[in-house]
């Protein structure tokens, strides 16, 4: 157990709709990074956030967003979604910005 | 941020056979660590090697680290289906981008 929780675990959804996907970090990591892994191109990394503070974007959607709450926990908001979006979707969690990530288990998103 | 080729993509063997999975870059790595995933569940980290030509050991595992920090490889003896899963290196770069995971090496031991 690695101490991320992920919620939920799975997500049908239709196109065109918005979800949210919830990550609570390891106790005491204040840097939190959201991840897309899809068959054909890996895992991707989205965005960091560091103590309710944006750290780091990388290949995120513009209908994609979001944020780092007081209490440290993560939420990450997609919108119009496509059929493309389908995948799993990972939260990692870390002390520091260059220590190991530690891994939930994902939300598998599917859009129909 | 640079990219990282693991090869190979997919190995598939029988159980007691020996395996070496590779992780490659053009560029030099700071540091590089290696994460096993297994189905249904998030990348968990085996090590991070950090200077040229280290060689680590978890027990049937041995990573090493190229003497120019440009390549790295896992070896696994005596494989077992306890180590099916998708191995993936990362970079863990400048910190403030996240890592960069290769695609990883989809490895299925057959007992």
């Amino acid at each position: 157990d690695s101490g991320v929780t992920q919620t939920p675990k799975h997500l049908i959804t239709a196109t065109g709709q918005r979800v949210t996907l919830r990550c609570s970090p390891r106790s005491g990591d204040l840097s939190v990074y959201w991840y897309q892994q899809s068959l054909d191109q890996g895992l991707q990394f989205l965005i960091q956030y560091y103590n309710g503070e944006e750290r780091a974007k990388g290949n995120i959607l513009e209908r994609f967003s979001a944020q780092q709450f007081p209490d440290l926990h993560s939420e990450l908001n997609l919108s119009s979604l496509e059929l493309g979006d389908s995948a799993l979707y990972f939260c990692a969690s870390s002390q520091v910005y260059n220590s190991p990530l530690h891994f939930g288990n994902g939300t598998r998103l599917t859009v129909t | 941020t640079q990219l990282l080729e693991q090869s190979p993509q997919f190995l598939s063997i029988q159980e007691g056979e020996n395996l070496t999975v590779y992780c490659n870059s053009s560029s030099v790595f700071s540091s590089l660590q290696w994460y096993r995933q297994e189905p249904g569940e998030g990348p968990v980290l085996l090590v991070t090697v950090v200077t040229g030509g280290e060689v680590k050991k978890l027990k049937r595992l041995t990573f090493q680290f190229g003497d120019a920090r440009k390549d790295s490889s896992l070896h696994i003896t005596a494989a077992q289906p306890g180590d099916t899963g998708l191995y993936l290196c990362a970079d863990p770069g400048g910190g403030a981008d996240g890592l960069t995971f290769g695609k990883g090496t989809h490895l299925i031991i057959q007992p």
